[in-house]
């Protein structure tokens, strides 16, 4: 399972783009990245999912490099419902086991 | 659709006593997880299943068991609770790494 590294909180306002970086360095061909959302209370939500390049959706978009050791989860325009904390995963869809680390705190102010 | 949902949503136990936590999933998922999560922290995997009638440990497996007799059930038991299993546990079900979560489970053992 590839370790990964982001940071351990964010401050940002209303109506700005955040942009959330996570390390994987030792990123394998087979693994994917994927993004999880983990509102105070609740479950973590699955936002995000890619392989390379750049994946979109209504939520968020995932830009990932060539080099894959990288990625970067993009929100734009974010409002305080944003506030909550944002797991990195890096791992092969076949993999038994899910991991989260700590995850980045992201405190959004009006 | 009710997705995972996890039963019950608060409990308070003496140490020494015993209970089960009850994860039920109806989208057919092969993949289960239990998890649990300490205030400020990550999530850490306590067990997971890979398929009806297989179980298999996680990061922090000790003090825990788990059954998963059928496909959409996976049953976490404390046989003897201790304070320091004071925590929220969250339920899983996955396909090809995109987890979907119950509520939790908040257990506060005095």
């Amino acid at each position: 399972l590839a370790k990964t590294t982001q940071p351990i909180s964010m401050d940002s306002y209303e109506g700005q783009e955040v942009n959330i970086t996570c390390s994987h360095n030792n990123i394998a061909t087979n693994d994917y990245i994927t993004w999880y959302q983990q509102f105070p209370s609740q479950g973590p939500r699955f936002i995000i999912q890619g392989y390379k390049t750049k994946v979109t959706n209504e939520v968020a978009s995932l830009f990932i490099p060539a080099d894959r050791k990288s990625s970067t989860l993009s929100l734009p325009r974010v409002s305080l419902s944003d506030t909550a904390v944002y797991y990195c995963l890096v791992g092969d869809v076949r993999d038994d086991k899910i991991i989260f680390g700590k995850g980045t705190r992201l405190h959004i102010l009006p | 659709n009710a997705g995972v949902t996890q039963t019950p949503k608060f409990r308070v136990l003496k140490t020494g006593q015993s209970m089960t936590l009850l994860c039920a999933q109806d989208m057919n998922h092969e993949y289960m997880y239990w998890y649990r999560q300490d205030p400020g922290m990550g999530l850490r995997l306590i067990h997971y299943s890979v398929g009806e009638g297989t179980t298999a440990k996680g990061e922090v497996p000790d003090g825990y068991n788990v059954s998963r007799l059928k496909k959409q059930n996976f049953l976490l038991g404390l046989e003897s609770a201790a304070p320091s299993q004071t925590s929220v546990y969250f339920c899983a079900s996955s396909y090809g790494r995109t987890s979907h979560f119950g509520n939790g489970t908040r257990l506060t053992v005095t």
